[in-house]
């Protein structure tokens, strides 16, 4: 069965410096990655996706991930951090035959 | 349009007692995914239905059970409540069953048990 892991249960960063938060996954083929934002209280917002093709994927709210197959990770990346995206980050794989699953999530805050 | 839209958004009830949440999918979406989320712990996948069929199940108990309805709509029961149903219930829905779709998420209800 496929999983999703997220090393990083909870970063801090400082307004303004750059991010990375880890996801890895374990599954037989390529699956369909994403990425979910939830602020609190709140449901998921799609951040990203990945289904083939170019590593580098562009998501909104300034976000990148990049697909690497010989390390099965999908790492989520910005550049520059606003005090708004405090929140909780989920990687999750999909894949045709098999439900979806959700890594555990990592919790990022941002000092001002 | 209106996003997916899920009711109640809180509910109090205890245990033994039964539970009906509702979802209603975006316009247009055919498929609709109903996730559990623990606090302080990633969504796990319930079910998912498509047409009015269940494609999918997660490894829950019997007494979770759901249905679509002929307008895409969705209801989520959950029988003989226990503590351990504490929990924060997503709805999702997508154009499609596949799974490279992107699903699109409710607030959520969030369901207390005493």
């Amino acid at each position: 069965a496929q999983s999703v892991t997220q090393p990083d249960i909870h970063i801090t960063v400082s307004e303004g410096a750059s991010l990375e938060l880890r996801c890895n996954y374990s599954y037989g083929a390529t699956p369909y990655l994403f990425w979910y934002v939830q602020s609190p209280g709140q449901g998921l917002q799609l951040l990203l996706k990945y289904f083939s093709g170019d590593t580098l994927v562009q998501g909104i709210k300034g976000f990148e991930a990049e697909f690497k197959r010989s390390q099965s990770s999908f790492n989520l990346r910005k550049p520059s951090v606003h005090w708004s995206d405090a929140a909780e980050y989920f990687c999750a794989v999909g894949a045709d035959g098999q439900n979806f699953v959700f890594g555990p999530g990592t919790r990022l805050s941002v000092l001002p | 349009d209106a996003g997916v839209t899920q009711s109640p958004t809180h509910l109090i009830k205890t245990r033994g007692q039964h539970v009906t949440l509702r979802c209603s999918p975006i316009s247009g979406h055919k498929s609709v995914s109903w996730y559990q989320q623990v606090l302080g712990q990633g969504p796990q996948f319930i079910f998912q239905y498509y047409e009015k069929e269940e494609r999918g199940r997660g490894n829950f108990p019997d007494r979770f059970s759901a249905r679509q309805f002929p307008n895409y709509s969705s209801e989520l029961n959950v029988n003989a409540l226990l503590l351990g149903d504490s929990a924060l219930y997503l709805c999702a829905s997508s154009l499609e069953v596949w799974a490279g779709q992107p699903q699109h998420f409710g607030d959520g209800t969030r369901l207390s048990i005493l």
